[in-house]
């Protein structure tokens, strides 16, 4: 499965609404789909996982939609601290391998 | 509170091997699948290998030249990384599968903070 994230850059301002997509070559099992965020020098974060359910200490700003192949994570009300770079990740062993998509960099306008 | 420390990365030559170290703390070690996920110098993320109770599995890239494994007694799973190339050049995550019941194929909630793995001469 590859997985192909748009945009690859993101310009906006804080207070805005950011909307990245993932999108999938074939579908994803039972949307086996995760989000995670990276700031510089630091490893990735989960934020949601199966596609919807917001990991633990994740505020409510960020969520998560889709199924099949079209997934999206939306931020709402961007802080300073959101602008970094989101990665989605296929799990679910089918195929037997895990996929990231090759990243949004969400920037500060 | 869940933690991984990684260790173990250096500078090494092509053709030359490495062991890289995750300790895990904070969990029940042995209940999880773990993996190790690589970062080349700004690019993306790529999954190298994870390990199950006791079932193993690969990238294509890197199957047949690395090894995974671990050690319950110890909290700690390995990667000894052989036959290495420029192309390894990373920082090497390790990363907690979300889920207990060593399913492999789960999302990733819990990461160390990486060590770096240069391959050159």
């Amino acid at each position: 499965i590859v997985l192909t994230q748009s945009p690859g850059t993101l310009s906006l301002s804080p207070g805005e609404r950011a909307t990245l997509s993932c999108r999938a070559s074939q579908s994803i099992t039972s949307n086996y789909l995760a989000w995670y965020q990276q700031k510089p020098g630091q490893a990735p974060r989960l934020l949601i996982y199966g596609a919807s359910s917001r990991a633990t200490g994740i505020p409510d700003t960020f969520s998560g939609s889709g199924s099949g192949t079209d997934f999206t994570l939306t931020i709402n009300r961007l802080e300073p601290e959101d602008f970094a770079v989101y990665y989605c990740q296929q799990y679910g062993g089918s195929p037997q391998m895990h996929t990231f998509g090759q990243g949004t960099e969400l920037e500060i306008k | 509170e869940m933690q991984l420390l990684e260790s173990g990365g250096n500078l090494v030559q092509p053709g030359g091997s490495l062991r890289l170290s995750c300790a895990a703390s904070g969990f029940t070690f042995s209940s999880y699948s773990m993996s190790w996920v690589r970062q080349a110098p700004g690019k993306g993320l790529e999954w190298v290998s994870s390990i199950g109770n006791r079932e193993t599995f690969y990238a294509d890239s890197v199957k047949g030249r690395f090894t995974i494994s671990r050690d319950n007694s110890k909290n700690t799973m390995y990667l000894q990384m052989n036959s290495l190339r420029a192309e390894d050049t990373a920082i090497y995550y390790c990363a907690k599968d979300g889920v207990s019941g060593n399913r492999v194929w789960d999302y990733f909630d819990c990461w160390g903070l990486g060590t770096p793995v240069t391959v050159s001469s």
